[in-house]
Order: structure tokens, then sequence, then C-alpha cells
């Protein structure tokens, strides 16, 4: 298995402009997290889908921030306007039954000038 | 149920073991995780433990657990300079409309060959 896959690995753009993340998770796993890593708050849950519905998004920052999930392979992260302080680490897991153990994905490293 | 703590940094020596310790404030946890990231790359899930246990240990790693202290640790035996990493404790908190994976600040693992 090749495991949870992210794209970009690096993103630099500049405030104002769109961001979209993706993320592949495991083929089978039925649940789909989005983290957020600053070195200031550490590592942040956004968002948590279970069989592609949105089931807590209260970690999600503001409106700028949204993400979909269309189908059991594919998910992404949009920010728009970005931000300086939306620079961060982004990662995705994904874990089999809800909260069960999660896989995480390598990350993308989001740098907004 | 947020607050997991672990100390920033430890330094070995190649051969030594490691014991990297953590706390947790909630006494609800019913999952508890060891993570590791080396640089520049996603968490990779090292072991985990059920609440209900003590101690677990696979090949090099021993987790222990105080269920009265809130109280986890992770022991890597004769630790390699490959073990240089940040380590992350996590807890899963099953509080009803609570429910979340906790993480701790990590700890950085030096090995001094």
């Amino acid at each position: 298995d090749a495991g949870v896959i992210q794209s970009p690995r690096h993103e630099v753009t500049e405030m104002g402009q769109e961001v979209t993340l993706r993320c592949k998770p495991i083929s089978g796993h039925n649940s789909l997290f989005w983290y957020r890593q600053t070195m200031m708050r550490g590592l942040e849950l956004l968002i948590y889908f279970n069989n592609n519905v949105p089931i807590d998004d209260s970690g999600m920052p503001e409106d700028r921030f949204s993400a979909k999930m269309p189908n059991a392979s594919f998910s992404t992260l949009k920010i728009q306007p970005s931000e300086p302080r939306d620079s961060a680490v982004y990662f995705c897991a994904s874990s089999l039954r809800g909260w069960e153990t999660q896989y995480f994905g390598p990350g993308t490293r989001l740098l907004v000038l | 149920g947020e607050d997991v703590e672990q100390s920033l940094f430890l330094s070995v020596r190649e051969g030594d073991s490691s014991v990297i310790n953590c706390t947790y404030t909630d006494s609800s946890s019913t999952y508890l995780y060891w993570y590791k990231q080396e640089p520049g790359a996603g968490l990779q899930l090292l072991t985990y433990i059920f609440s209900n246990m003590d101690m677990k240990q696979d090949q090099r790693l021993t987790v222990l657990l105080n269920k009265k202290d809130k109280h986890l640790s992770l022991r890597i035996a004769d630790t390699q300079t490959g073990d240089s990493a940040i380590y992350f404790c996590a807890h899963f908190s099953g509080q009803t409309g609570a429910n979340n994976l906790f993480f701790g600040t990590g700890t950085r693992l030096t090995v001094i060959p």
C-alpha cells in the first residue's frame, strides 16, 4: 500500500491567492482527517470526515478554509484567500474506522508570502 | 481533555536506552499513541496502547501506562542514530461531543554517536 498521499509536498504562494491541498487516503479507510502543524500551536485538528461526510469542522480556523471529500479516495483543503499566518505544514491522515489508529501522509509545507 | 505534556528535548548516547515521558489530564482516554516524526516527514505511528493495558512491548519499544497518574512513557532500547526524531504522544478522548485526538508538543530526541 502506498500510504496516505498528499500533494503538493511544498507550496509557496503570495498572500491573497487561493491554495488547494490534496489528499488520497489509504484504500479501504473510511475516515479522513486534516491537521495543521506549526511551531507555536503544535498539531491541530482542522476537520474530520467519516464516510465522506464532514463530522467535525470545529477546528477550521475561519471561513477562508474549506474542505471537501467528493469520494472515498480524494479530499481537498482549500484556503481562499491565503494569508501569511496560514504558513504551516498541513497533514492528512486516514483510519480504517473513526478514531482508531490514524496513518499520516507526508504533509504539505505551505508558505504564504 | 486537551492537555498533553512532554519535555521538549532529550539527548542520549548511541546504545543507551531512551525514555520519553508524557502526561495527560483526560481520564476518559481510551487509546494512547506514540508517533515519530523525522525531519521534513509526516508522523509515523510507532505503537499504541489501550487504556486497559499497563505495558506493551514491540521489539526495541516498550510502552508503559500508569493510568492512575495519567503517565505514559516510551522506552527505546539500544538507541540508534536513526532514532533521532521528534516523538509525539497522543491520546484519544472519547467524551461525547469532544471526540478528538490530542497531541503533545513533541520531544526532540537527539542520539549522540
